[in-house]
C-alpha cells in the first residue's frame, strides 16, 4: 500500500452535473498530481499542486479544477460533466515537485450517464 | 511532441519463464523513467526506476535496461509468477508530470 487514499471509490453522475473527488496524500508528501485514465489507456496528466498552488497543468479544459489544503490533501472538481469524462481518476503524491517518485492511490471510477 | 509508447499490447508467458516488456520514448532529453504495475481495479504501483546516467538497474526479480542511443527501455521479470499478471506501464518522469504509454498486459499461464 502507498498510503495514498481516494474517495469515493465509485461514482455515477449525469451529464451537466458537477463532481468533487478527494485524495489524501502519503504522510510527508507536499505534492499531489491528478491523472485521468480512460479504459484501456495510460493515465493522462491533469494538473499538479505543490504547497497549495497549481504547479503544472495538462491539456484539460478549465472546468477541471483543483485544490490542495494545508494538510496536503487535495480535491479534483469537474464542472459541466460530459460523457467522455467517464474514467478512472487517480491521484499521486510525491515528496517534492521536481521529478520525485509519484505514488498512486486506488482511484475513483466515475461514470457519466 | 513527447510520447512514451510500448511495442506489445499483450504478452503471454508461462509461469516460471522470464518476461520482457519493451518501451520506446521519443524525447531524447528525458532523463528519468519509471515502470509501474497496475492490477485490475487498482492504481499504478511503483516497480523500479532508472535515470539516464545508468544503463541497467536491478530490483527483486526485476531488471530495467535503458538504451539511450535508440531511446528504448525494457523491463525484465525473472521467474514470472501468476501474481505478476497485470498491465505494465513505462512512464517518463518529467519536471512536473508523468507521461505514460498505453501499457502492456502481461498474462501468466500455468
Amino acid at each position: 500500500e502507498t498510503g495514498v487514499t481516494q474517495s469515493p471509490t465509485h461514482l455515477i453522475k449525469t451529464r451537466g452535473q458537477q463532481v468533487t473527488l478527494r485524495c489524501s496524500s502519503q504522510s510527508g508528501h507536499n505534492t499531489v498530481s491528478w491523472y485521468q485514465q480512460a479504459l484501456g489507456q495510460g493515465p493522462q496528466f491533469i494538473f499538479q499542486y505543490y504547497r497549495e498552488e497549481e504547479n503544472g497543468r495538462g491539456n484539460f479544459p478549465p472546468r477541471f479544477s483543483g485544490l490542495q489544503f494545508p494538510n496536503y490533501s487535495s480535491e479534483l472538481n469537474v464542472n459541466a460533466l460530459e460523457l467522455d469524462d467517464s474514467a478512472l481518476y487517480l491521484c499521486a503524491s510525491s515528496l517534492d515537485r521536481v521529478q520525485e517518485t509519484q505514488y498512486f492511490g486506488p482511484g475513483t471510477r466515475l461514470l457519466v450517464l | 511532441g513527447e510520447s512514451v509508447g510500448l511495442h506489445l499490447p499483450t504478452l503471454s508467458v508461462q509461469e516460471g519463464d522470464n518476461s520482457i516488456i519493451n518501451c520506446a520514448y521519443s524525447n531524447s532529453a528525458s532523463d528519468y523513467f519509471i515502470w509501474y504495475k497496475q492490477e485490475s481495479g487498482k492504481g499504478p504501483q511503483f516497480i523500479i526506476d532508472i535515470r539516464s546516467n545508468m544503463d541497467k538497474r536491478q530490483g527483486q526479480r526485476v531488471t530495467v535496461l535503458l538504451n539511450k542511443t535508440v531511446k528504448h527501455l525494457s523491463l525484465q521479470i525473472a521467474a514470472t509468477q501468476p501474481g505478476d499478471s497485470a498491465v505494465y506501464f513505462c512512464a517518463e518522469n518529467m519536471v512536473d508530470k508523468l507521461i505514460f504509454g498505453t501499457g502492456t498486459r502481461l498474462q501468466v499461464f500455468p
